[in-house]
């Protein structure tokens, strides 16, 4: 399937220190998508990467994607309390399926 | 607003009463699903919808049905609920599959 994988599956961090999360997937992709999810609530939709994409940014959000090592990362700076989230990676192939998987847990310690 | 509709947002119910779900939306999306999230599992799609009269199974569709009758409109129907599907349930759509998603803001199911 083109389920990713979050890894780690928790961090911890200090408030004002970067974050990083990374994302692997098995096929090929057109595009992945990363999204955040406060506790209990609707995914909120951050950033979609094509396959032609290297880089982008938004905001204090950067995303990489390696499609020779079929992974992304994603990095967020200068981190907040207020990103204290699971956030998750989705690769869009060319099924019609969207497949999340089991995120990254971070915690954003003020 | 643009937004994702779910209704109820909270639902208590037993074994084997049947019960719908609502979801809609206002941004004539095309694209529209729906997820279960469990924990330790993540979310797995239930089914999705490309376009109206058009739907399919995702990764978990046993014991649930859909129909998409409307553009707007997603109802998740649970025929014959069981404790097996007590989870918290997100409605979702997008203009198309490789275009941002837009999700509800739950329905937490417990199931007796």
């Amino acid at each position: 399937s083109q389920q990713g994988e979050e890894d780690p599956q928790a961090l911890s961090i200090q408030e004002g220190e970067n974050a990083t999360m990374n994302c692997s997937y098995k096929t090929s992709i057109n595009n992945l998508q990363w999204y955040r999810q406060n506790s209990g609530r609707g995914l909120v939709h951050l950033i979609l990467i094509r396959s032609n994409e290297r880089e982008k940014h938004s905001g204090r959000l950067r995303v990489t994607l390696d499609t020779s090592k079929k992974s992304s990362s994603l990095l967020i700076t200068a981190s907040r309390a207020a990103d204290t989230a699971s956030y998750f990676c989705a690769p869009g192939g060319g099924g019609n399926q969207f497949y999340f998987g089991t995120g990254t847990s971070l915690t954003v310690i003020p | 607003e643009a937004q994702v509709t779910q209704n109820p947002r909270y639902l208590i119910t037993v074994t084997g009463k049947k019960l719908t779900v609502t979801c809609s939306q206002n941004m004539n999306h095309e694209y529209m699903s729906w997820y279960r999230q469990d924990p330790g599992l993540g979310l797995r799609q239930i089914y999705y919808s490309m376009n109206v009269e058009v739907t399919d199974k995702g990764d978990v569709p046993e014991g649930y049905k859909v129909s998409r009758k409307e553009k707007r409109n997603f109802p998740l129907i649970l025929e014959s609920p069981s404790p097996n599907q007590t989870s918290l349930y997100f409605c979702a759509s997008s203009l198309s599959r490789n275009n941002e998603q837009f999700f509800g803001p739950g329905t937490r199911l417990t199931v007796l």
